[in-house]
């Protein structure tokens, strides 16, 4: 199995809702990274939490990265119908490419 | 130029044709990354250029596949004899330093290879 797994695999909510994605993770890490790609297409980046991190917030984002447990959390607040897309969230080991797990599509209705 | 450039945006190719997908990183970015990704699938690793370092390719899923990048910047993925299962969006990404560095990696839009 991946390194990095997201669930739930699908999300569809209500536009002003809060849309939280969960990611677990296998081995040790230097940082991770969630991702967010429209249409099958380029993927952007969003954030980044290192592992020595907690918690850590950019706009309408915050990131939780829990290393005992080996998971961490997206959530978005107030979500718009422009945040539909998916999500992906990727590890760092600093032994090879950045891994990315299956994602989370998330859709919200206006 | 401003971001990670890829080209052909598509390309429909018959069963047992090879194909090459190019990848200009941006500027200045020593690591360069291929993944693949099916329809609905997430990302899956192909192979991964740090530096002068030899290339990790341990996510070739078969020897049909290679890559090789020239001068430190522009990388080519050649796919010999394709196969219909080769059918995906093939993406290249760029970063400034490695892995393990914290950098952010910036994707290109990809490659959507179908073969009929």
């Amino acid at each position: 199995s991946q390194q990095g797994e997201e669930d739930p695999q699908a999300l569809s909510i209500q536009e002003g809702e809060n849309a939280t994605m969960n990611c677990s993770y296998k081995t040790s890490i230097n940082n991770l990274q969630w991702y967010r790609q429209n249409s099958g297409r380029g993927l952007v980046h969003l954030i980044l939490i290192r592992s020595n991190e907690r918690e850590k917030h950019s706009g309408r984002l915050r990131v939780t990265l829990d290393t005992s447990k080996k998971s961490s959390s997206l959530l978005i607040t107030a979500s718009r119908a422009a945040d539909t897309a998916s999500y992906f969230c990727a590890t760092d080991t600093g032994r090879r490419a950045l891994t990315f797990g299956s994602g989370t599509r998330l859709q919200v209705q206006p | 130029g401003a971001g990670v450039s890829q080209s052909p945006s598509n390309k429909v190719t018959e069963k047992g044709k090879d194909v090459e997908l190019r990848c200009d990183p941006i500027s200045g970015h020593t690591a360069l990354y291929w993944y693949r990704q099916s329809l609905g699938q997430g990302l899956e690793f192909l192979i991964y250029f740090q530096g002068n370092s030899a290339p990790d390719k341990s996510g070739l899923p078969s020897d049909r596949f290679s890559a090789e990048r020239t001068g430190g910047s522009v990388s080519t993925l050649t796919i010999q004899r394709t196969q219909q299962e080769d059918s995906a969006v093939y993406l290249c990404a760029s970063s400034l330093e490695g892995q393990g560095t914290g950098n952010t990696i910036y994707f290109g839009e990809g490659s959507w290879l179908t073969v009929v």
